[in-house]
């Protein structure tokens, strides 16, 4: 079962907009990640972010992490139309041994020109 | 360019049938993971290699198998084929004793069972 669950399932937007995605998790984690996937193909890693910390920025992209309530999100801001893409985020849980992620089922973004 | 090539990245199989997916994992990554991802779905851990051996499995029956070599290159190999394993399969690698734990996904294997 996916540990993660993203929100919205799907987000549709105009270029220049902001787009938000959330994300809940069900177990306590190490780290929570958020992924980039065009069409199909591989996974492009955006942002980390560690159990220990509250938000973190990286270009256009913020992402805020709530361990009291299993939650995380996702900001895009000043969408383009390359932005467009499934969006996963992906949580590294406190397990001993294994270094598994355990993806949720992700946010379809288009965002229109 | 990811750094992490999988072959082929198109198969088409029959049930039943057995197949062999690889992965070349980055440069400087020790620790190799396979992923398994159906249509619409987000990705499902199949399982770990680390230096060789298994270091973790999820929820796959034992008809999915793996190698990883002394290169760090790495094998998913699925046997008894059924229509449910099509699927993108995907090889990420990373390295052990590094924190954050950064992972490194290929693009893909796209198997389909008829």
């Amino acid at each position: 079962s996916q540990q993660g669950e993203e929100d919205p399932q799907a987000l549709s937007i105009q270029e220049g907009e902001n787009a938000t995605m959330n994300c809940s998790y069900k177990t306590s984690i190490n780290n929570l990640q958020w992924y980039r996937q065009n069409s199909g193909r591989g996974l492009v890693h955006l942002i980390l972010i560690r159990s220990n910390e509250r938000e973190k920025h990286s270009g256009r992209l913020r992402v805020t992490l709530d361990t009291s309530k299993k939650s995380s999100s996702l900001l895009i801001t000043a969408s383009r139309a390359a932005d467009t893409a499934s969006y996963f985020c992906a949580t590294d849980a406190v397990d001993t041994g294994r270094r598994a992620l355990t993806f949720g089922s992700g946010t379809r973004l288009q965002v229109q020109p | 360019e990811t750094g992490v090539t999988q072959s082929p990245t198109h198969l088409i199989k029959t049930r039943g049938q057995q197949v062999t997916l690889r992965c070349s994992s980055q440069s400087g990554h020790n620790t190799v993971s396979w992923y398994q991802q159906a249509l619409g779905q987000g990705p499902q851990f199949i399982f770990q290699y680390y230096r060789e051996e298994e270091n973790g499995r999820g929820n796959f029956p034992p008809r999915f198998s793996g190698l990883q070599f002394p290169n760090y290159s790495s094998e998913l190999n699925v046997n008894a084929l059924e229509l449910d394993d099509s699927a993108l399969y995907l090889c990420a690698s990373s390295s052990e004793g590094i924190a954050p734990y950064g992972y490194t996904f290929g693009s893909g294997t796209r198997l389909t069972v008829v």
